[in-house]
């Protein structure tokens, strides 16, 4: 497909389990971006890969949450120890060229019971 | 703290006038400017974007943009109830980072 794929679409996990979830980028787009949208919230940067550089982590809200990027292409955000606040919706985006337009893909719903 | 501010609204307009969504951001460095239209459920479609002061328009949308007034808007002409959805700005701030900031949403309800 051309556009930004993200798997599974829902997830639901017990409190304490690890979860990962992937998402495919577009293909060529060098720029890898993970966010997540809580209900009612606005979006929440958490992390983002360029090229071969080094990850910003900057927005990664503990320690519990880590991501890669294999090949320059997908990726994958691993939550740890899941929490009840880790409920939301992890979203993925890429972009190329120089104006950083990002694409969104549809989004992991994660509900930790 | 960089922000993005925005009228969490709804914002409600009747079918075919211009709806008007407006957007204030801290950063006077910021140097790329998004909107983004979210239909309840679905994630972001990006619908514009805007990089220098001025006007900007594709089809029914205009973008406009005043850096030293550190706002950015978006007007939509003779909307349709299917614009009917929150729309998010982005704003993209100075340095080696390449992430947006989002504002938390307008809704925008367009009555038929």
């Amino acid at each position: 497909g051309a556009g930004v794929s993200q798997s599974p679409s829902n997830k639901v996990t017990e409190k304490g389990k690890d979860v990962e979830l992937r998402c495919d980028p577009i293909s060529g787009h060098t720029a890898l971006y993970w966010y997540r949208q809580s209900l009612g919230q606005g979006l929440e940067f958490l992390i983002y890969f360029q090229g071969n550089s080094a990850p910003d982590k900057s927005g990664l809200p503990s320690d519990r949450f880590s991501a890669e990027r294999t090949g320059g292409s997908v990726s994958t955000l691993t939550i740890q120890r899941t929490q009840q606040e880790d409920s939301a919706v992890y979203l993925c985006a890429s972009s190329a060229g120089t104006y950083n337009e990002q694409f969104f893909g549809p989004g992991t719903r994660l509900t930790v019971l | 703290q960089k922000e993005v501010e925005q009228n969490s609204g709804p914002l409600s307009v009747p079918e075919g006038a211009i709806a008007s969504l407006n957007c204030t951001y801290s950063d006077r460095v910021s140097q790329s400017f998004f909107w983004y239209r979210q239909y309840s459920g679905k994630s972001p479609e990006l619908i514009m974007s805007i990089y220098s002061n001025g006007d900007k328009e594709d089809g029914r949308f205009t973008a406009q943009l005043n850096k030293a007034s550190q706002y950015v808007s978006l007007l939509i002409r003779d909307s349709q109830p299917s614009d009917s959805a929150t729309y998010l700005c982005a704003v993209k701030y100075g340095g080696a980072t390449n992430k947006l900031i989002f504002g938390t949403g307008t809704l925008l309800a367009v009555q038929p």
